[in-house]
């Protein structure tokens, strides 16, 4: 298994502004990936980021409005940019481990966009 | 394209009563199967999961879960509920593809609320 954090665990943004979220895991994983869970909502998955290559999107998400970052093998960054009210989530980050069959998540960062 | 449903979006239950919660899917490959549960104001943990093997997959905190290919579904099951176990459940699926890293499909969630 893995043990996720992210920081920070909830924030109170403005609307207009952007928010970088940071996922950091225990150990070395092949994959992380970006979910966002709307209010009473499943979880719907934003992006897979692999450390050196460019995130890929999901429908629906773009790299302008979630760029991602991820530098090395137990860290990436998701940024929402421009909030408006929409983007009030929570979001998760997951980690998976080449030869796994199981992905392990973060506790989620609360976002709240007035 | 996969996708899963969770045919109740609630659950109220009593105390030491028995539950049920029902998943279907579908897909046009084989799946790896998956329940979480996600307690109140926390991320997502893993309660089970069917990989391979024998269809009666136990898990953590007394939750077992069947899988029946023919029905195509992963039903989740406790015989006895407590008032910790008050929280969101979701079913998932991936496909076999490893190289997409076991990208996962959720289900709507649905919502046991434990009553005393």
């Amino acid at each position: 298994s893995a043990v996720i954090s992210q920081k920070p665990s909830r924030d109170i943004c403005q609307r207009g502004t952007s928010l970088t979220i940071q996922c950091q895991v225990d150990s070395q994983v092949t994959m992380m990936f970006w979910y966002r869970q709307q209010p009473g909502q499943s979880l719907t998955l934003i992006a897979t980021a692999n450390q050196g290559s460019e995130a890929t999107y999901e429908s629906g998400f773009v790299i302008d409005k979630f760029p991602i970052s991820r530098p090395n093998l137990t860290f990436s960054t998701l940024t929402v940019s421009n909030m408006s009210p929409e983007d009030s989530s929570i979001y998760l980050c997951s980690s998976w481990r080449m030869g796994g069959d199981t992905q392990y998540f973060g506790p989620g960062t609360r976002l709240t966009v007035l | 394209a996969q996708s899963v449903t969770q045919l109740d979006s609630q659950v109220p239950v009593f105390e030491e009563a028995p539950v049920e919660l029902r998943c279907n899917y579908s897909s046009s490959v084989s799946v790896y199967l998956f329940w979480y549960v996600q307690y109140p104001n926390q991320g997502l943990q893993l309660l089970l999961k069917y990989l391979s093997g024998s269809t009666l997959v136990k898990g953590i905190n007394g939750f077992e879960a069947e899988f029946n290919k023919s029905q195509t579904s992963f039903h989740l099951r406790k015989p006895s509920v407590h008032i910790s176990d008050t929280a969101e459940y979701f079913c998932a699926v991936s496909d076999l593809d490893k190289a997409a890293g076991n990208k996962l499909t959720f289900g709507g969630g649905t919502r046991v609320l434990v009553k005393p």
